[in-house]
């Protein structure tokens, strides 16, 4: 089956660095997404990874490990704003996007 | 327009009426999403359309869901005899489909059944 493992809930501090994990299973692989929710709000897209290694985005940064079925969002310099939750959405043999759960990231000053 | 439009925003229905939900995908999208959110929890799929293939239908939770995409861009999620557990938001998304998946969501519908 389909799986995405991702956990509940995080909670880290203003100004500090933060990694959110997430693993998954798909029947095929066509690359990983991450989006991030603001409560009430439509997800927006984040980052997209395709190949081994990492992507860097300004503060936002995602790592793939295909082999190991892994992703990573690293989020540097931590905003106030920041705080929401972030799923992660790999896509299967269909191109269909499977969703994880969320993170809910919670910022604290 | 710019982006995935949706209507109405928000629906206030009787428990047993049918709803109709409206998704307008960003011109040239051939693949559509439709999901259901509940408060606080995470995206449950409910139907994927990519261009002329059949649906991907297997995240419809009952019978009395139904939806479809006409012309391969607009599409419509009907809800026959609505109950209270039917009661979340309804977020449509459309994408380019294939390996430029990202996909663009609307703002959602709000269902309410009282």
């Amino acid at each position: 089956g389909q799986n995405i493992d991702q956990p509940t809930e995080m909670t880290a501090t203003e100004g500090a660095i933060v990694q959110i994990n997430c693993t998954y299973q798909t029947s095929g692989f066509n690359g990983l997404f991450w989006y991030q929710q603001h409560a009430g709000e439509a997800p927006t897209f984040l980052s997209y990874n395709v190949l081994d290694g990492l992507e860097e985005k300004g503060r936002f940064s995602s790592f793939l490990s295909r082999s190991k079925g892994y992703s990573y969002l690293l989020l540097k310099e931590l905003q106030m704003k920041d705080s929401a939750s972030y799923l992660c959405a790999p896509g299967d043999s269909n191109y269909q996007l499977i969703w994880g759960a969320g993170t809910k990231l919670i910022i604290k000053p | 327009g710019a982006g995935v439009s949706q209507s109405p925003s928000n629906k206030v229905t009787e428990k047993g009426k049918d709803v109709e939900l409206r998704c307008d995908p960003i011109s040239g999208h051939t693949a559509l999403y439709w999901y259901r959110q509940s408060l606080g929890q995470g995206l449950e799929f409910l139907i994927y359309f990519q261009g002329n293939s059949a649906p991907d239908k297997s995240g419809l939770p009952s019978d009395r869901f139904s939806a479809e995409r006409t012309g391969g861009s607009v599409s419509t999620l009907t809800i026959q005899r609505t109950q209270q557990e039917d009661s979340a938001v309804y977020l449509c998304a459309s994408s380019l489909g294939g390996r430029r998946g990202e996909a663009f969501f609307g703002q959602g519908t709000r269902l309410t059944v009282v």
